[in-house]
Parts: structure tokens; C-alpha cells; sequence
């Protein structure tokens, strides 16, 4: 079965940038997606598809792939941005999850 | 807008079965995939499984055994039935929309979460 690997902690400093990555044998064919969770509430779509984002979200998050890793980056981290960040792709066999990375903005 | 609401006992007893339902309001059911995921406390996320509205189903290979999802095209409803259950299906239980093309899924739309506790 697939897994989707990411970083359990990730930390920036206010106002600069940040990548989140994803790693899976799966992203070689289907592109990910990206879920912000903050404490207490249900997680939130922020980055879709090659690089899509729904709308309301700031255009500072954005996403890239490359071989079997995608990636999520925000661009002028925000105090607002400190959350849980889920990535999540078709495989096989179906949707997994990575298992979360812990941003916290300093 | 479309908006997802769960609904479901808070608490089942361990062995016995876990069932939620999923209304689905403001929009068509039609034409998508509609998926269960869950959160044990303190983890991260697990797709549970998914059903497309006209019935057809994935599950997760680790809870197949388990789990069935249905849909009520008429009601706007779908619901996930867990058997069995044990402490570790204590969870937080989202619905949620998924948009799904040839080369990739994503849930666009969740409702709030249930929780359920698994404990006598």
C-alpha cells in the first residue's frame, strides 16, 4: 500500500518563507492535495491539483511536484498560518493521508 | 453552498457497531465521490472510504473488513456503518465532498465532526 511521508515539525519565522513536503510513490502519478487543520476545527483545502486553490484562500500558499515528492509553500508566513498540514493523494487502493506537519510560525 | 453535517450516537460499546450518517444540504448529491474520514485524538487523519452517488464504493484496506458505506440519493444522505468496534475507533468522524478527476482527489467541502467514544 502507498504512504505519503512528511516532516512532523516544521518552524519559520514570521514573514518568510516555508516549505512542507510530501513524499510517496504515488506522486509520481496523481497530484497531491493540501489540508490546514488548526486546533479544534475541521481541516481546510488549500492547495489542489497541479497548483489550484479554492476560493478565499491567500494566494501565498502554493503547490509544486516533482518526482514523488509535492510540496507546499507559503510565501510571507502569517502568525494565522500555524496549523497541522495534511497532505493526501489517490493511490491504488485509495486516499491516504500523510501524517501531518506541524507548522509553527515564530 | 453546500455544507456537510454529521450525525450519529456520541458513544458506542466496544464490539458493537458505530453509525453515522452525512446529510448533504445546499447542493446535488449527484456527480461526486463523498467520503468518511476520521481523527483519533491527538493524530492525524485516516480516509475511512468513500462512495460515489450511485453506489459504487473504495475502502481503506486496513478497516475493509469493517466498514460499509451506503448512500440515500433521495434523502441527500450518506451514512458509515463500522463494526466491531474497539477503543481504538475512538474518534472525531468527518464527512466530506471529494472531487475527483483522472489525475488527482480532494476534499473540498467537510462538515464539523462527530465524536465517538468507544467505551462500556
Amino acid at each position: 500500500s502507498s504512504e505519503l511521508t512528511q516532516d512532523p515539525a516544521v518552524s519559520v519565522a514570521l514573514g518568510q518563507t516555508v516549505r512542507i513536503t510530501c513524499q510517496g510513490d504515488s506522486l509520481r502519478i496523481y497530484f497531491a492535495s493540501w489540508y490546514q487543520q488548526k486546533p479544534g476545527q475541521a481541516p481546510v483545502l488549500v492547495i489542489y491539483g497541479k497548483n489550484n486553490r479554492p476560493s478565499g484562500i491567500p494566494d501565498r500558499f502554493s503547490g509544486s511536484n516533482s518526482g514523488n515528492t509535492a510540496s507546499l509553500t507559503i510565501t510571507g508566513a502569517q502568525a494565522e498560518d500555524e496549523a497541522d498540514y495534511y497532505c493526501n493523494s489517490r493511490d491504488s487502493s485509495g486516499n491516504p493521508f500523510g501524517g501531518g506537519t506541524k507548522l509553527t510560525v515564530v | 453552498q453546500v455544507q456537510l453535517q454529521e450525525s450519529g450516537p456520541g458513544l458506542v460499546k466496544p464490539s458493537e457497531t458505530l453509525s453515522l450518517t452525512c446529510t448533504v444540504s445546499g447542493g446535488s448529491i449527484s456527480n461526486y465521490y463523498w467520503s468518511w474520514i476520521r481523527q483519533s485524538p491527538g493524530k492525524g487523519l485516516e480516509w475511512i472510504g468513500h462512495i460515489f452517488y450511485s453506489g459504487s464504493t473504495g475502502y481503506n484496506p486496513s478497516l475493509k473488513s469493517r466498514v460499509t458505506i451506503s448512500v440515500d440519493q433521495s434523502k441527500k444522505q450518506f451514512s458509515l456503518n463500522l463494526t466491531s468496534v474497539s477503543a481504538a475507533d475512538t474518534a472525531v468522524y468527518y464527512c466530506a465532498r471529494e472531487v475527483t478527476t483522472v489525475t488527482m482527489s480532494a476534499f473540498d467541502i467537510w462538515g464539523q465532526g462527530t465524536m465517538v467514544i468507544v467505551s462500556s
